[in-house]
C-alpha cells in the first residue's frame, strides 16, 4: 500500500467526452504530481504541483487540465483527446520537491481513447 | 533527446544468480540517482538511491554504483529472487533551479528471474 490512490484505474473515453482522473494521497505530503506513460517510451512529467500552487507545466497540451483543490488531492480534467494520447497516467507525492524527497505513486489510470 | 537511457529493455537471469541492471546518463548536473521497481498493474515503488557524491550504496541483496566518470550506474541484485521479476526504472534528478526534484526517468528494463 502506497498510500496514493488513483481513480478509476480504467477509462474508455471518445475523442469528444469530457473525463476527469482523481488522485488522492493519504501521506501529508505536499507535493503532487501528474506523468505519463507511453508504450516504449520513459515517464514522462506533465505538471507538479507544491502546496497546491502548479509549480510545473511541462508544454502539455491545453486539452490536459490539472487541478489541485488541497493538498492531498489533484485532478487530471480531460476533453477532446486524441488517441495518441491513450497511455497509462501516474500520479505521485512527496514531502517537498528537492532531491532528498522520494516520490510515492500510484498504481495509475490505463486510458484509451477511441 | 533522452537524459537517462536503459539500453537493454529486457533482462532474463537465473534464479540465485546476481542480476546487473545498468543505465547511462548525460546531464552532469543530475545529483541524485533513483531505481523504481515497478509490477504490472501497480505503480513504480522506490527501490534504493544514490547521491552524486558517493560510489556505492547497499541495502540487503540490492547495490547500485555510480561511475561519475562515465556517467553511467548500475544496479546488482544478488541473489535474485522470482518475486524480482518486474520492471526496473532508472531515475535521476537535480537538486537546483527551478526543476528541483524533479525525476527523469529511463525507459525500463524487464527481469525475469527463472526458477
Amino acid at each position: 500500500e502506497t498510500g496514493v490512490t488513483q481513480t478509476p484505474r480504467h477509462l474508455v473515453m471518445g475523442m469528444t467526452n469530457k473525463k476527469s482522473l482523481k488522485c488522492e494521497q493519504h501521506l501529508g505530503h505536499n507535493a503532487m504530481y501528474w506523468y505519463k506513460q507511453s508504450a516504449k517510451k520513459p515517464l514522462e512529467l506533465m505538471f507538479v504541483y507544491s502546496l497546491e500552487e502548479r509549480v510545473e507545466n511541462n508544454s502539455v497540451p491545453s486539452r490536459f487540465s490539472p487541478e489541485c483543490p488541497n493538498s492531498s488531492h489533484l485532478f487530471l480534467h480531460l476533453h477532446t483527446l486524441q488517441p495518441e494520447d491513450s497511455a497509462l497516467y501516474l500520479c505521485a507525492s512527496s514531502q517537498g520537491r528537492g532531491a532528498a524527497y522520494e516520490q510515492y505513486f500510484g498504481p495509475g489510470t490505463r486510458l484509451t481513447v477511441t | 533527446d533522452q537524459q537517462v537511457k536503459q539500453n537493454s529493455p529486457s533482462l532474463s537471469v537465473q534464479e540465485g544468480r546476481i542480476s546487473i541492471l545498468n543505465c547511462d546518463y548525460t546531464n552532469s548536473m543530475f545529483d541524485y540517482f533513483l531505481w523504481y521497481k515497478k509490477y504490472p498493474a501497480e505503480g513504480p515503488t522506490f527501490l534504493i538511491s544514490i547521491s552524486s557524491i558517493k560510489d556505492k550504496n547497499e541495502d540487503g541483496r540490492f547495490t547500485v554504483f555510480l561511475n561519475k566518470s562515465a556517467k553511467h550506474l548500475s544496479l546488482h541484485i544478488v541473489p535474485s529472487q522470482p518475486g524480482d521479476s518486474a520492471v526496473y526504472f532508472c531515475a535521476a534528478r537535480t537538486n537546483y533551479g527551478g526543476s528541483q526534484g524533479n525525476l527523469i526517468f529511463g525507459k525500463g528494463t524487464k527481469l525475469s528471474v527463472k526458477p
